[in-house]
Order: structure tokens, then sequence, then C-alpha cells
């Protein structure tokens, strides 16, 4: 069975850092591109940042360009978003999604307030 | 950047009704249309990919059809299950999610 789980998340001042984890089991984690995707509290979902299989490509929106980053350890089957420079609209549900995406985590909360 | 409109944003059907929602990407996106549902709390559940590839163990009361820029999701006979928030994904440049439709129980 697929499973993703975040963990990490949490509430943060405005400027600070954040790493969030999402640990994969159940398929082959390094044959798979994986990405981020978030939902702010009452609104709809958007894409963040993916990783290809192999953490040689990634790509971002351009609203966390030089402030978030994503990568994987394929030893570890564990996908990661190092997000720096926290802004109170980074605040939101963070999934872990596999592929189309066709699986996704249960999310993990990132709160961003002073 | 491709946009998705999605429509109905709420939509109140009853049991056995035959409902439709809608995605219209601002380009052309080869039919990379997928579609999701999301049940509050949980996480989202993949039920249509490449706009009409039924996901395994998913009822076939779901299709979906569409090309170019119009999609379509249908839910031929209400369940009592099935009421929950759909939307739709493209992924054919990056990822852009409509923005849901929420099914009520009328």
């Amino acid at each position: 069975e697929v499973q993703l789980v975040e963990s990490g998340g949490g509430l943060v001042q405005p400027g600070r850092s954040m790493k969030l984890s999402c640990a994969a089991s159940g398929f082959t984690f390094s044959n798979y591109g994986m990405a981020w995707v978030r939902q702010a509290p009452t609104k709809g979902l958007e894409w963040v940042a993916t990783i290809s299989y192999d953490g040689s490509s990634t790509y971002y929106r351009d609203s966390v360009k030089g402030r978030f980053t994503i990568s994987r350890d394929n030893a570890k089957s564990t996908l990661y978003l190092q997000m720096n420079s926290l802004r109170s609209e980074d605040t939101a549900t963070y999934y872990c999604t596999r592929g189309g995406p066709d699986y996704w985590g249960q999310g993990v909360m990132v709160t961003v307030s002073s | 950047d491709i946009q998705m409109t999605q429509s109905p944003s709420f939509l109140s059907a009853s049991v056995g009704d035959r409902v439709t929602i809608n995605c219209k990407a601002s380009q052309n996106i080869n039919k990379y249309l997928n579609w999701y549902q999301q049940k509050l709390g949980e996480a989202p559940k993949r039920l249509i990919y490449n706009t009409n590839n039924l996901q395994t163990g998913i009822p076939s009361r779901f299709s979906g059809s569409g090309s170019g820029t119009d999609y379509t999701l249908t839910i031929s006979s209400l369940q009592p299950e099935d009421f929950a928030t759909y939307f739709c994904l493209q992924h054919n440049s990056f990822l852009t999610f409509g923005s849901g439709t929420k099914l009520e129980i009328k």
C-alpha cells in the first residue's frame, strides 16, 4: 500500500525557517517524481514545487522561488521541503504527492504568525 | 501559466441524480486532466486521470470526458458517499488546480 506521511509542520514566526519531510513507503520511491502542493485555509489547492525521480531537476512556483528548496533522499525514501524567509501567506496545509499526482499524503499544517 | 476555471462552485443534488462538473483551461492541455475527490479532513483521492481513465478501485459511475481546453466529470447516479468536494488538475505544464466544486445533498 502506498503511504506518504508528512511531518515537520507547526507554528513559525515570519522570516524564520521550517523543514518538512515526507516519508514514503509501499512503492519504489526512486522511480517517481514528487511534488509539494499546499492549501491555505478556506482556499484552493496550489502547486509549490516538483522534483524529478533522481533529484536532478527541480521546479518552483514563482512566489516561493529563492525561498523554498525541494530535495529528496532516495536511500531513505524521503522527500523534503526546506522553507526559508517564511511569510504569512505561506500559511497552509502542505501535501506531499507522488507522480501525476496519483497519491497524496494526509498533509501537515504550517502556520506563519508572530 | 495555465489557468483552470471550474464550475459550478457549489452543486446541490439528490441521491440517484446525474451530475456534471466542468473545467476549462486557458490553453490546450492535451488531455492531461485529472479529477479528484476530497472529503473533510482527508487526503484527496484521484478518480480519473488523463481525461477519461478510471483510477483502479473507483466505481464506474464516475467518468470523464473532454479535449483541448474543455473537460467534464460526470457522476451517473449519486450515492450518499459521493457528497464531497471535487477538483480538477491539469498536469500538461506543471500543475494547476481548479477552484473546486462542493457537492451537497439537496
